[in-house]
Order: C-alpha cells, then structure tokens, then sequence
C-alpha cells in the first residue's frame, strides 16, 4: 500500500459526460500527479500540482482539467468524454524536495475509466 | 522514436533463470525509475536511480549516465516476479517532474 488512494476504482460512463477522479496523496505530500494509461498510448504524463498550484502540463487534453485543494487532495475532471478516453487514471504523490531536488513518486491504484 | 526504449517487450523465461531488461532513453534526466505493474494495474516503485547501482532483495538497477542506459536484473526468478516492468525517467532541467514512460516489459516466469 502506497499510501495514495483513487476514487472511485471503476467508472462506466457514456461518451459526452462528465466526470471526476479523487485522488488523495500520502500525508504531507506536497506534489500531485496525473497519468493515463491507454492500451494504444501507454502511460502518459497528464499534469502536476504542488501545493495547490499548477506546477507542469503534459499531455493534457484540453477538455480535461485538474485541481488541488487546500488539504492537499486532487481532483481530476473529463468532460465532454469519448470513446477513447477509456483508460486508467494513475494519481501519484511526492514529497517536497529542498533546493529544487526530485523526489520518489508513490502511485496510487488507479482508476480504471470505461466510455460506453 | 520514443524517449525511452525497452527491450525486450516481452520476456518468457524458467524460474531460477537470470533476467535483465534495458531501458535506453534520448533526453537528459536527472532521474530513472523502475516500475512494475501487475495484472489488475497497481503500479509499484521498484527504484530510482540517479546514477550507480541500487540492489533490493533479488533486484539489482543499474544505470550509465554518459550511455543513457539502465538495465533491471532479477536473480533466481520466482513465478511472482511475472509482471510487466516499466522503464520511465524525469527529465533533468528542472521544472516539470512528470515522468516519461517506456512500453513496458511483458515478463512471464515459468515454473
């Protein structure tokens, strides 16, 4: 157990909604991140918060969106969804690392998304 | 061509065999780690590696800065280890620590 948890685990939903993936990271981690894991794609760097501010953008889709809360937990949001968007969602959390270092990230266990 | 490169894909070997997977990448980095992931999809931190050699139980990383290459050997390998392992590095220059990812390597162990 890493730590970092996912809600929820499983997600059906159909194509045009919306929806939201939580993500809490381990106590006092400071650094959010979002990945996706596509069959045809593979893991992608989706985007990274730290400390409630948006830190770096990957391969983020312009309908999808992300935010930190103050007591540090994660939200992912998907709208406007389309087939393709099924995938799972890995969250993952580090802590602060001095003088600009880079610290161990931990995964959560994901969110496996499913558009009908 | 993607970032990080892996060999092999896909891995079937007899338990107790030694396995080595490598992982090759184009960019700078200031990190490399190695993931494994299981049928179900968790994803575990095996190591992370910045240079040198890091060993844990029956696994051992490597990594050659100046060659951009890392290698993940397993020793005396058990049907558990079967899973799939993932080579990804952060790229150094600071800012984004998102990591970048290889394809995987499909690893079965016999028993």
């Amino acid at each position: 157990d890493s730590g970092v948890t996912q809600t929820p685990k499983h997600l059906i939903t159909a194509t045009g909604q919306r929806v939201t993936l939580r993500c809490s990271p381990r106590s006092g981690d400071l650094s959010v991140y979002w990945y996706q894991q596509s069959l045809d794609q593979g893991l992608q760097f989706l985007i990274q918060y730290y400390n409630g501010e948006e830190r770096a953008k990957g391969n983020i889709l312009e309908r999808f969106s992300a935010q930190q809360f103050p007591d540090l937990h994660s939200e992912l949001n998907l709208s406007s969804l389309e087939l393709g968007d099924s995938a799972l969602y890995f969250c993952a959390s580090s802590p602060w690392a001095s003088g600009g270092g880079y610290n161990e990230q931990f995964f959560g266990p994901g969110t496996r998304l499913t558009v009908l | 061509k993607n970032e990080v490169e892996q060999s092999p894909q896909n891995l079937t070997a007899q338990e107790g065999e030694f396995i080595t997977i490598n992982c090759s990448y184009s960019v700078g980095i200031s990190a490399l780690h190695w993931l494994q992931q299981h049928p179900g999809g968790g994803i575990v931190s095996l190591f992370m590696l910045s240079s040198g050699k890091k060993k844990h139980g029956r696994l051992i990383a490597t990594i050659n800065i100046q060659e951009k290459h890392s290698s993940l050997h397993i020793t005396a390998s058990h049907p558990r280890d079967s899973a799939v392992y993932i080579c990804a590095v952060r790229a150094s220059g600071g800012g984004a620590d998102g990591l970048t990812f290889g394809k995987g390597t499909h690893l079965i162990i016999q028993p």
